[in-house]
């Protein structure tokens, strides 16, 4: 079975310094990989995903992924961070030719001044 | 385009009452997903449906839960006799295919049972 492992479920960073959320997936077959992101009291927003091709992913709001698949991850990362970005971080998986998403716990991205 | 539209945003039941959550797609898609999330926890697969037919309901609770999306009108997720577990946020999120394609979510309807 397919499960997602978010290393951290809290994350606090000073405005302007660098993240990376961490991701780790455990599959046995090829998968679909995605990043969501959850403001207070609101949906889920897709940050990006990977399908195929290039393992380094480009998303929203300045943030990348690179999957790697000999170490099962697929790490969020953004150079430098704003305020706005405060929110929950959620990593998904789904097998391909499945439909569901499989989700970590989520970690909770704090941005202090 | 109006994104996926749920609707109470807020609901709240009795132990024993019947809940239902309403979920309009986003337009043109087909293929409808329910998820939920209880407090401190990431989200769970519920159920996958396409118009009048069920996919996979393998996240679904075998008892009191059941699901539809018919041909007209929006997808229903229905509790019977809530307990207070059932207290959770819950999420549709739709897509325009299936496998692949990005699912759009909703902003959820946040169950609680007293």
């Amino acid at each position: 079975a397919q499960s997602v492992t978010q290393l951290d479920s809290q994350v606090p960073v000073f405005e302007e310094a660098p993240v990376e959320l961490r991701c780790n997936y455990s599959s046995s077959v090829s998968v679909y990989l995605f990043w969501y992101v959850q403001y207070p009291n609101q949906g889920l927003q897709l940050l990006l995903k990977y399908l195929s091709g290039s393992t380094l992913v480009k998303g929203i709001n300045g943030f990348e992924a690179e999957f790697n698949k000999s170490q099962t991850s697929f790490h969020l990362r953004k150079p430098s961070v704003h305020i706005s970005d405060t929110a929950e971080y959620f990593c998904a998986v789904s097998d391909q030719g499945a439909q569901k998403l499989v989700f970590g716990q989520g970690t909770r991205l704090t941005i202090n001044p | 385009n109006a994104g996926v539209m749920q609707n109470p945003r807020h609901l709240v039941r009795r132990r024993g009452q019947e809940a239902r959550l309403r979920c309009s797609p986003m337009k043109g898609h087909s293929h409808v997903y329910w998820y939920r999330q209880l407090p401190e926890e990431g989200l769970k697969f519920m159920v996958y449906l396409q118009k009048e037919n069920i996919i996979d309901e393998s996240g679904m609770p075998k008892e009191r839960f059941s699901a539809e999306f018919p041909k007209e009108g929006p997808s229903i997720l229905r509790i019977q006799q809530v307990v207070r577990g059932d207290s959770a946020a819950y999420f549709c999120a739709s897509s325009h295919w299936g496998v692949s394609e990005t699912q759009y979510f909703g902003p959820g309807t946040r169950l609680l049972v007293l």
